[in-house]
């Protein structure tokens, strides 16, 4: 069974930079794609983006100046870095396993299929 | 970007009955491989979100078969049969065609 752990400050200042990093176990971040999701307390989920294992990354347009994700195949974990964090980036940061990857040229893709239990970071100073 | 709009945001279900729960993309999730790039996720009170339906139609593994995807192109349908206490929660539909949105959510309760 894959397992997904958020890990990093739960307070960050206003101007600063939001680190975290998701570590899998029962898998492999050698495959598949790899995503971070964001849900800003009482409200909806907020794809941030995502990252495959080759490294090739796609982001919120509306993120996507602020935003860096990368992966480490060797450490088996992958990181979101999120600059210039204001007071509306406080939310509960999921990563997710996205089951989905090419094969001679084609797509497959079955979801996000393992979330991890998320982490609350809150911006203030 | 694709716009998700789910209907209704609240649903009251008594017991044993059925719930639908309606979302509608901006622009067709249809695929040229004939695939519908529409998800259904749940997220149970305190709980991540989990993955329910895959493709517009595809059970995930595990899920019970009380639950049901349906819909093609902008229209899409969860159905939920024979509701159960443990079905509460607020349910998502999200698009994968282009960059991920999801819908605003839909949250189920016992009446």
């Amino acid at each position: 069974q894959v397992q997904l752990q958020e890990s990093g400050p739960g307070l960050v200042k206003p101007s600063e930079t939001l680190s975290l990093t998701c570590s899998v176990s029962g898998g492999s971040t050698s495959s598949y794609y790899w995503s971070w999701i964001r849900q800003p307390p009482g409200k909806g989920l907020e794809w941030i983006g995502n990252i495959y294992y080759t490294g090739s990354t796609n982001y919120n347009p509306s993120l996507r100046s602020r935003v860096t994700i990368s992966v480490d195949t060797s450490k088996n974990h992958f990181s979101l870095k999120l600059t210039s964090v204001t007071a509306a980036d406080t939310a509960r940061y999921y990563c997710a396993r996205v089951a989905a990857f090419w094969s001679n040229y084609n797509y497959y893709y079955s979801g996000m299929d393992f979330w991890g239990q998320g982490t609350t970071v809150t911006v203030s100073s | 970007d694709i716009v998700m709009t789910q209907s209704p945001l609240s649903l009251p279900v008594t017991p044993g009955e059925s719930a639908s729960i309606s979302c509608r993309s901006s622009q067709s999730l249809l695929d040229s491989n004939g695939h519908n790039y529409l998800d259904w996720y749940l997220q149970k009170p305190g709980q991540s979100p989990q993955l329910l339906i895959y493709l517009g139609s595809n059970r995930a593994s595990g899920v019970p078969d009380r639950f049901s995807g349906s819909g093609s192109g902008t229209d899409f349908t969860l159905k939920i049969s024979r509701v159960e206490a443990e079905d509460v929660g607020v349910y998502y539909c999200m698009q994968a065609l282009e960059t991920v949105t999801f819908g605003q959510g839909t949250r189920l309760e016992i009446k």
